[in-house]
């Protein structure tokens, strides 16, 4: 089956710039999702197809997928913006979906 | 406003069975596929299982396939899950969650808050 890989925690100051990456096999040729989840709550959805965003999502939130990685960037971070972030795509030779293992954005 | 409400989490024996539910309003329900996720505690999202709009197709993760069952009654805007034989692994919080187009790779785009569901002796 299917598998995304991401790192289980990303750390950065306020205000710099987060980066968090998904990588699976030709993730490129699909369509990536990004959902973020703060304790005890439900995920929110950030980013869609890639690169697209929600309404109500501020424009710091940004997606770019290519070759075997996608990422997730959150721009000028908040405190705020702390919490576990989760990659997802359709595994068509399956009939899944997927959701990569999460990672856990610190705002130091 | 698309609001998702599940209800029904429990603590079970192993080997027992439940069935939560998810109650939908805001949107016309018979037009989305609808899935369940689940979350461990202390761990990540799993999917598990999907049905389409009209009922007609549905899809299981692996290790629930055989003992879980998804439905949905569309006169009445809700969703289920039937799950027997529950073992301890399936200890989670329960999501329902509203695919946002009618495309398998479509993102989920509206979540309920979940319901607990403990499997224990």
């Amino acid at each position: 089956s299917y598998v995304l890989t991401q790192a289980p925690s990303v750390s950065v100051a306020p205000g710099q710039t987060a980066r968090i990456t998904c990588g699976g096999n030709n993730i490129g040729s699909k369509r990536v999702h990004w959902y973020q989840q703060k304790p005890g709550q439900a995920p929110v959805l950030v980013v869609y197809d890639d690169s697209d965003r929600p309404s109500g999502i501020p424009e710091r939130f940004s997606g770019s997928n290519s070759g075997y990685t996608a990422t997730l960037t959150i721009s000028r971070v908040e405190a705020g913006d702390g919490a576990d972030y989760y990659c997802q795509v359709w595994d068509g030779n399956s009939d899944h979906w997927v959701f990569g293992g999460g990672t856990k954005l610190t705002v130091l | 406003e698309v609001q998702l409400l599940e209800s029904g989490g429990d603590l079970v024996q192993p080997g027992g069975s439940l069935r939560p539910s998810c109650a939908a309003s805001g949107f016309t329900f018979s037009s989305y596929t609808m899935t369940w996720v689940r979350q461990a505690p202390g761990k990540g999202l799993e999917w598990v299982s999907a049905i389409s709009g009209s009922g007609g197709s549905t899809y299981y993760a692996d290790s629930v396939k055989g003992r879980f069952t998804i439905s949905r009654d569309n006169s009445k805007n809700t969703l289920y899950l039937q799950m027997n034989s529950l073992r301890a692994e399936d200890t989670a919080i329960y999501f329902c969650a509203k695919v946002s187009r009618g495309y398998s790779y479509a993102d989920f785009d509206h979540w309920g808050q979940g319901t607990l569901v403990t499997v224990s002796s």
